[in-house]
Protein backbone atom coordinates (compact mmCIF):
# COMPACT_ATOMS: atom_id res chain seq x y z
CA UNK A 1 0.00 0.00 0.00
CA UNK A 2 0.96 3.05 0.16
CA UNK A 3 3.34 5.22 2.47
CA UNK A 4 3.66 8.72 2.62
CA UNK A 5 6.58 10.50 4.54
CA UNK A 6 6.42 14.24 5.94
CA UNK A 7 9.32 16.73 6.73
CA UNK A 8 9.88 18.71 9.02
CA UNK A 9 7.77 17.65 12.12
CA UNK A 10 7.87 20.95 13.13
CA UNK A 11 8.77 24.19 11.49
CA UNK A 12 9.11 27.86 13.30
CA UNK A 13 9.57 30.93 10.84
CA UNK A 14 9.37 34.58 11.41
CA UNK A 15 6.47 36.31 10.12
CA UNK A 16 7.36 37.44 6.44
CA UNK A 17 9.45 34.46 5.78
CA UNK A 18 8.63 31.51 3.49
CA UNK A 19 8.09 28.48 5.01
CA UNK A 20 8.64 24.77 2.53
CA UNK A 21 6.95 21.58 3.63
CA UNK A 22 8.56 18.19 1.98
CA UNK A 23 6.52 14.70 1.31
CA UNK A 24 7.19 11.48 -0.53
CA UNK A 25 5.09 8.75 -1.39
CA UNK A 26 6.05 5.38 -2.33
CA UNK A 27 2.88 4.16 -4.61
CA UNK A 28 3.10 5.20 -8.31
CA UNK A 29 -0.77 4.57 -8.50
CA UNK A 30 -1.37 7.54 -6.53
CA UNK A 31 -1.87 10.70 -8.71
CA UNK A 32 -3.79 13.18 -6.38
CA UNK A 33 -2.23 15.21 -3.62
CA UNK A 34 -4.19 17.17 -1.45
CA UNK A 35 -2.87 19.28 1.49
CA UNK A 36 -5.06 20.28 4.26
CA UNK A 37 -4.65 22.49 6.94
CA UNK A 38 -5.50 21.60 10.60
CA UNK A 39 -6.22 24.14 13.50
CA UNK A 40 -6.77 23.46 16.96
CA UNK A 41 -9.69 21.77 18.08
CA UNK A 42 -10.82 21.55 14.12
CA UNK A 43 -10.83 19.16 11.26
CA UNK A 44 -8.46 19.33 8.15
CA UNK A 45 -9.36 21.81 5.26
CA UNK A 46 -8.37 21.59 2.08
CA UNK A 47 -5.63 24.35 1.00
CA UNK A 48 -4.52 23.27 -2.11
CA UNK A 49 -4.44 20.09 -4.23
CA UNK A 50 -2.27 18.83 -7.42
CA UNK A 51 -2.42 15.66 -9.71
CA UNK A 52 0.08 13.84 -11.20
CA UNK A 53 -0.11 15.43 -14.73
CA UNK A 54 0.79 19.04 -13.34
CA UNK A 55 3.83 20.08 -11.88
CA UNK A 56 2.77 22.96 -10.28
CA UNK A 57 0.16 24.38 -8.89
CA UNK A 58 -0.22 28.14 -7.42
CA UNK A 59 -2.98 29.60 -5.43
CA UNK A 60 -1.56 33.14 -3.45
CA UNK A 61 0.38 32.62 -1.33
CA UNK A 62 0.27 28.79 -1.81
CA UNK A 63 2.04 26.79 -3.89
CA UNK A 64 2.93 23.16 -4.28
CA UNK A 65 5.23 21.06 -6.65
CA UNK A 66 5.39 17.60 -8.21
CA UNK A 67 7.86 15.57 -9.10
CA UNK A 68 6.05 12.86 -10.09
CA UNK A 69 9.10 10.61 -11.19
CA UNK A 70 11.09 10.86 -7.78
CA UNK A 71 7.89 10.70 -5.80
CA UNK A 72 8.25 14.23 -4.16
CA UNK A 73 5.74 16.88 -3.47
CA UNK A 74 6.18 20.16 -1.49
CA UNK A 75 3.96 22.87 -0.08
CA UNK A 76 5.41 26.60 -0.29
CA UNK A 77 3.64 29.60 1.35
CA UNK A 78 5.00 32.88 0.81
CA UNK A 79 5.29 35.65 3.17
CA UNK A 80 3.74 33.67 6.34
CA UNK A 81 1.67 35.48 8.20
CA UNK A 82 0.85 34.47 12.35
CA UNK A 83 -2.62 32.73 11.15
CA UNK A 84 -0.80 30.48 9.08
CA UNK A 85 0.21 28.59 12.32
CA UNK A 86 -1.12 25.15 12.52
CA UNK A 87 -0.47 21.56 11.18
CA UNK A 88 0.03 20.57 7.85
CA UNK A 89 -0.75 17.21 6.30
CA UNK A 90 0.17 16.07 2.95
CA UNK A 91 -1.98 13.24 1.55
CA UNK A 92 -1.67 10.89 -1.46
CA UNK A 93 -4.66 9.05 -2.93
CA UNK A 94 -4.78 6.42 -5.98
CA UNK A 95 -7.08 7.89 -8.64
CA UNK A 96 -10.45 6.61 -9.61
CA UNK A 97 -13.59 6.72 -8.06
CA UNK A 98 -13.63 4.14 -6.45
CA UNK A 99 -10.87 5.49 -4.14
CA UNK A 100 -12.54 9.22 -3.68
CA UNK A 101 -12.49 8.19 -0.01
CA UNK A 102 -9.16 6.68 1.00
CA UNK A 103 -6.27 9.35 1.17
CA UNK A 104 -2.81 8.39 3.17
CA UNK A 105 -1.86 10.46 5.03
CA UNK A 106 1.62 11.73 6.43
CA UNK A 107 2.31 12.45 9.90
CA UNK A 108 1.79 16.12 9.62
CA UNK A 109 3.71 19.26 9.98
CA UNK A 110 3.31 21.87 12.59
CA UNK A 111 4.26 25.63 11.81
CA UNK A 112 4.49 28.49 13.91
CA UNK A 113 4.67 32.30 12.47
CA UNK A 114 6.43 34.28 15.30
CA UNK A 115 5.26 37.87 14.89
CA UNK B 1 -25.42 23.85 4.84
CA UNK B 2 -24.10 22.12 8.14
CA UNK B 3 -21.29 20.59 6.05
CA UNK B 4 -20.17 17.06 8.19
CA UNK B 5 -21.60 17.11 11.69
CA UNK B 6 -20.37 14.73 13.83
CA UNK B 7 -21.70 13.63 17.94
CA UNK B 8 -20.79 13.57 20.81
CA UNK B 9 -17.42 16.15 20.87
CA UNK B 10 -16.19 14.33 23.93
CA UNK B 11 -16.84 10.96 25.22
CA UNK B 12 -15.41 9.06 27.99
CA UNK B 13 -15.78 4.81 28.18
CA UNK B 14 -14.95 1.84 30.16
CA UNK B 15 -12.69 -0.87 28.91
CA UNK B 16 -15.30 -2.86 27.01
CA UNK B 17 -18.05 -0.60 26.93
CA UNK B 18 -19.39 -0.05 23.15
CA UNK B 19 -20.51 3.32 21.48
CA UNK B 20 -21.48 4.45 18.49
CA UNK B 21 -20.28 7.81 16.87
CA UNK B 22 -22.62 9.37 13.99
CA UNK B 23 -21.55 11.14 11.39
CA UNK B 24 -23.79 13.26 8.76
CA UNK B 25 -23.37 15.33 5.93
CA UNK B 26 -25.68 17.46 4.36
CA UNK B 27 -24.45 17.66 0.46
CA UNK B 28 -25.32 14.81 -1.01
CA UNK B 29 -21.86 13.46 -1.19
CA UNK B 30 -21.48 9.65 -2.60
CA UNK B 31 -18.52 9.19 -0.42
CA UNK B 32 -17.53 9.17 3.51
CA UNK B 33 -14.86 7.93 5.22
CA UNK B 34 -13.70 7.38 8.82
CA UNK B 35 -9.77 8.47 9.95
CA UNK B 36 -8.67 8.25 13.53
CA UNK B 37 -6.07 11.17 14.64
CA UNK B 38 -3.19 10.38 16.85
CA UNK B 39 -0.49 12.57 18.53
CA UNK B 40 2.39 12.77 16.31
CA UNK B 41 0.75 10.75 13.64
CA UNK B 42 -1.47 11.66 10.56
CA UNK B 43 -4.66 10.55 10.08
CA UNK B 44 -5.41 6.71 9.33
CA UNK B 45 -8.52 5.58 7.35
CA UNK B 46 -10.83 3.02 9.55
CA UNK B 47 -13.71 2.40 7.32
CA UNK B 48 -15.17 3.87 3.64
CA UNK B 49 -18.19 4.03 1.94
CA UNK B 50 -18.81 4.66 -1.43
CA UNK B 51 -22.42 4.89 -1.65
CA UNK B 52 -25.50 3.71 0.31
CA UNK B 53 -24.85 -0.08 1.33
CA UNK B 54 -21.82 -0.28 0.42
CA UNK B 55 -19.08 -0.30 3.07
CA UNK B 56 -15.28 -1.80 2.96
CA UNK B 57 -12.38 -2.03 5.38
CA UNK B 58 -9.50 0.95 5.27
CA UNK B 59 -5.72 0.63 6.90
CA UNK B 60 -6.95 0.23 10.42
CA UNK B 61 -10.72 -1.64 10.55
CA UNK B 62 -10.03 -4.17 13.93
CA UNK B 63 -12.45 -3.15 16.32
CA UNK B 64 -14.91 -1.08 14.23
CA UNK B 65 -17.55 -1.74 12.40
CA UNK B 66 -19.72 0.70 10.06
CA UNK B 67 -22.73 0.75 8.44
CA UNK B 68 -24.25 3.18 5.50
CA UNK B 69 -28.12 2.49 5.30
CA UNK B 70 -28.67 6.50 3.57
CA UNK B 71 -26.86 8.97 1.99
CA UNK B 72 -26.27 10.93 4.70
CA UNK B 73 -25.55 9.00 7.22
CA UNK B 74 -22.28 6.86 8.91
CA UNK B 75 -22.15 5.83 11.84
CA UNK B 76 -18.77 4.53 13.31
CA UNK B 77 -19.49 1.60 16.33
CA UNK B 78 -17.14 0.48 18.42
CA UNK B 79 -17.61 -3.40 19.98
CA UNK B 80 -15.23 -3.52 23.29
CA UNK B 81 -13.71 -0.04 23.86
CA UNK B 82 -10.06 -0.47 24.94
CA UNK B 83 -7.69 2.21 25.43
CA UNK B 84 -5.65 1.42 22.02
CA UNK B 85 -8.73 2.96 20.79
CA UNK B 86 -8.40 6.37 22.81
CA UNK B 87 -7.92 8.60 19.89
CA UNK B 88 -9.46 11.76 18.11
CA UNK B 89 -12.15 10.53 15.17
CA UNK B 90 -12.78 12.05 12.22
CA UNK B 91 -15.72 11.86 9.26
CA UNK B 92 -15.04 12.92 5.88
CA UNK B 93 -17.39 13.11 2.61
CA UNK B 94 -16.44 14.07 -0.57
CA UNK B 95 -18.11 13.57 -4.44
CA UNK B 96 -17.91 10.70 -6.35
CA UNK B 97 -16.30 12.65 -8.88
CA UNK B 98 -12.88 14.33 -10.55
CA UNK B 99 -12.93 16.85 -7.42
CA UNK B 100 -11.94 14.15 -4.83
CA UNK B 101 -11.95 17.22 -1.94
CA UNK B 102 -12.70 15.70 1.39
CA UNK B 103 -14.68 17.99 3.70
CA UNK B 104 -14.15 16.76 7.13
CA UNK B 105 -16.10 17.26 10.44
CA UNK B 106 -15.24 18.82 13.87
CA UNK B 107 -14.37 15.36 15.58
CA UNK B 108 -14.90 13.41 18.62
CA UNK B 109 -12.47 12.91 21.39
CA UNK B 110 -12.45 9.50 22.90
CA UNK B 111 -10.52 8.22 25.92
CA UNK B 112 -10.91 5.21 27.04
CA UNK B 113 -9.71 4.21 30.40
Amino acid sequence: GENVEQHPSTLSVQEGDSAVIKCTHSDSASNYFPWYKQELGKGPQLIIDIRSNVGEKKDQRIAVTLNKTAKHFSLHITETQPEDSAVYFCAAQEGGNTNAGKSTFGDGTTLTVKP
Amino acid sequence: NAGVTQTPKFQVLKTGQSMTLQCAQDMNHEYMSWYRQDPGMGLRLIHYSVGAGITDQGEVPNGYNVSRSTTEDFPLRLLSAAPSQTSVYFCASSYADISYEQYFGPGTRLTVT
